[in-house]
């Protein structure tokens, strides 16, 4: 059972495309993240919501928590947004995790 | 800025040996994760650490066990590595809702 389900696993997109990643989720929450890790790499946390809306550069993250749903979307991307985008979701004292979207954009 | 440190990036070891995979933050904080991270089945948890010396299994705690003597550094032991514990290993420390992840430790079990 995956509390947290995201969508697309894959994306491939052209350099400038915007790009939309969704999340749901089934269980209550207080607060929902959206993380990023470059091959190889570390996790990065890009958004911590609870409600709402946030915008940060050319991101911008969603929430609707009637829906248990969050979307993560990219404008203009390029090719260095390259990367698996997590998101996670804290529910009571745990987190729990999608499988991550791999993001490749293509000069 | 939190920094979560990882004693290795990149290790290999042999079947059946002990191996060590240890985490320090700095922030003062007392909850402490290790996951595994495997293609398509995203981060699982192995164990966590809520105080000193304590300690609560996660999903997948076989063939795992945890040391928590200070605050700050929390350890992985493999007791008997083998080739089915080869992955990427992240640890974190959490804040209320936020987690700081350190930058990994690739293990590949020979």
């Amino acid at each position: 059972k995956n509390e947290v389900e995201q969508s697309p696993q894959n994306l491939t997109a052209q350099e400038g495309e915007f790009i939309t990643i969704n999340c749901s989720y089934s269980v209550g929450i207080s607060a929902l993240h959206w993380l990023q890790q470059h091959p190889g790499g570390g996790i990065v946390s890009l958004f911590m919501l609870s409600s709402g809306k946030k915008k940060h550069g050319r991101l911008i993250a969603t929430i609707n928590i009637q829906e248990k749903h969050s979307s993560l979307h990219i404008t203009a991307s390029h090719p260095r947004d390259s990367a698996v985008y997590i998101c996670a979701v804290v529910g009571g004292n745990q987190f729990y995790f999608g499988t991550g979207t791999s993001l490749t954009v293509i000069p | 800025d939190v920094k979560v440190t990882q004693s290795s990036r990149y290790l290999v070891k042999r079947t059946g040996e002990k191996v060590f995979l240890e985490c320090v933050q700095d922030m003062d904080h007392e909850n402490m994760f290790w996951y595994r991270q495997d293609p398509g089945l995203g981060l699982r948890l192995i164990y966590f650490s809520y105080d000193v010396k304590m300690k609560e299994k996660g999903d997948i705690p076989e063939g795992y066990s945890v040391s928590r003597e200070k605050k700050e550094r929390f350890s992985l032991i493999l007791e008997s590595a083998s080739t089915n514990q080869t992955s990427m290993y992240l640890c974190a420390s959490s804040l209320f809702n936020e987690q700081f992840f350190g930058p990994g430790t690739r293990l590949t079990v020979l």
